[in-house]
This record gives structure tokens, C-alpha cells and sequence, in this order.
């Protein structure tokens, strides 16, 4: 069983798209996060939910709009996409804001032409 | 402004010599350091834990030294094994900031038979 999923794994775009990626999370987590890792390979944290409200927003551009219909998933879309959008995005989840250990899907690879 | 750093230069190492790898963090005062294994194309896996008022922390191979003086964790692996080749993240965690993770941009280590 996948403990946290992404789909899809890579998505290849022009500029100025619209596109989603999906995370689901079956470990029955309350927080989940979505980080970026650029091509340097630095993670950087986006956004944090717990229980479906938002904890974290670390000045994202708005064209970046987290969705958690349910604490199991956070979604993330991105409006008029840009070169620099092209990197891997991690999601995440851990059992609350507290908990110190954090679970990582395996990326989606996100390329923009 | 607040900085990790670890060395971006890859380690490589003979199988069955200890790896030593250093994560020096400026401008913070982190109540925990975790440490993260990233193999390529997946997303971060949780190894350790360190506490503030821990100096040492232990799981069979792996050793956490964390000094709050120096600002600085040392990451041991012992008996290394090729298995063990992957980039090791390092993530001070600050009290205040709920359960944002702020990583290091990770060491690569490259274990040859």
C-alpha cells in the first residue's frame, strides 16, 4: 500500500497552462504539505494543511491555489503557467502540526516549455 | 536571514568506512533537527530525530550528533554499504514555526565496493 501518492509523476506543458496535481494520503494524517524542489535540489516548503485549513503559505505566487476537499487529500493547482515552474513537487503529510516525522510522496516531475 | 548549509560536494567513500557528513545552520535556534534520506527520483525519507538537549542519537549504523554551540549536526554512517549511496538532507525544525521543515540542500554520498 502507498502511504502517500501523487499523480501524475510527470507532467509536460506549454507556458501559460493550467494544470493540477492530485496527493492522497492513507495513513489517516490530520497535516499535509506540499513542497517545491527546484533544479538545484533544494526543498522548499509551499503550503501546510491541517484538518482542510491552511497553516502555511510561504509567499507562493497566487497563481499556485491549494484544494484539500478532505484531510486525506490536497490537491495543487497552478494557473498560467511559467518556465520556472518547472521542477519536482513533493507532497507530504504527518499526524498533526506537532508530529515531528513526515512522509513524503514520490514526486511529480513538472516540465514547462 | 537563516541559513543551512551542507557540503553541495559529493562524499564518496570505500564500503565499510564511516561517512561523516555536517550540517551547519546560522540564524536559528532549532528545538529539533531531523535527518532525511533522498534516493534519485523519490521523495525524502525520515532517518533521525535530534532534541535540543540531546547530544547524541542512535539507529544501528546511522549516528546524530547535534551541538546547539556550534550550531552544527554531524550525520554518521558506519560500516557504510553501497546501499547507503544517496543524498542525505538535513532539516532544522524552530518551535514557532508549527511543523515547517527547512531543509539543507543535502550531500551527496556515493559508497564504492
Amino acid at each position: 500500500d502507498t502511504a502517500v501518492s501523487q499523480t501524475p509523476k510527470y507532467l509536460v506543458t506549454q507556458m501559460g497552462n493550467d494544470k493540477s496535481i492530485k496527493c492522497e494520503q492513507n495513513l489517516g494524517h490530520d497535516t499535509m504539505y506540499w513542497y517545491k524542489q527546484d533544479s538545484k535540489k533544494f526543498l522548499k516548503i509551499m503550503f501546510s494543511y491541517n484538518n482542510k485549513e491552511l497553516i502555511i503559505n510561504e509567499t507562493v505566487p497566487n497563481r499556485f491555489s491549494p484544494k484539500s476537499p478532505d484531510k486525506a487529500h490536497l490537491n495543487l493547482h497552478i494557473n498560467s503557467l511559467e518556465l520556472g515552474d518547472s521542477a519536482v513537487y513533493f507532497c507530504a503529510s504527518s499526524q498533526g502540526l506537532v508530529t515531528d516525522t513526515q512522509y513524503f510522496g514520490p514526486g511529480t516531475r513538472l516540465t514547462v516549455l | 536571514s537563516q541559513k543551512i548549509e551542507q557540503n553541495s560536494e559529493a562524499l564518496n567513500i570505500q564500503e565499510g568506512k564511516t561517512a561523516t557528513l555536517t550540517c551547519n545552520y546560522t540564524n536559528y535556534s532549532p528545538a529539533y533537527l531531523q535527518w532525511y534520506r533522498q534516493d534519485p527520483g523519490r521523495g525524502p525519507v525520515f532517518l533521525l530525530l535530534i532534541r535540543e538537549n540531546e547530544k547524541e542519537k542512535r539507529k544501528e549504523r546511522l549516528k546524530v550528533t547535534f551541538d546547539t554551540t556550534l550550531k552544527q549536526s554531524l550525520f554518521h554512517i558506519t560500516a557504510s554499504q553501497p546501499a547507503d549511496s544517496a543524498t542525505y538532507l538535513c532539516a532544522p525544525r524552530v518551535k514557532a514555526a508549527g511543523n515547517k521543515l527547512t531543509f539543507g540542500g543535502g550531500t551527496r554520498v556515493l559508497v564504492k565496493p
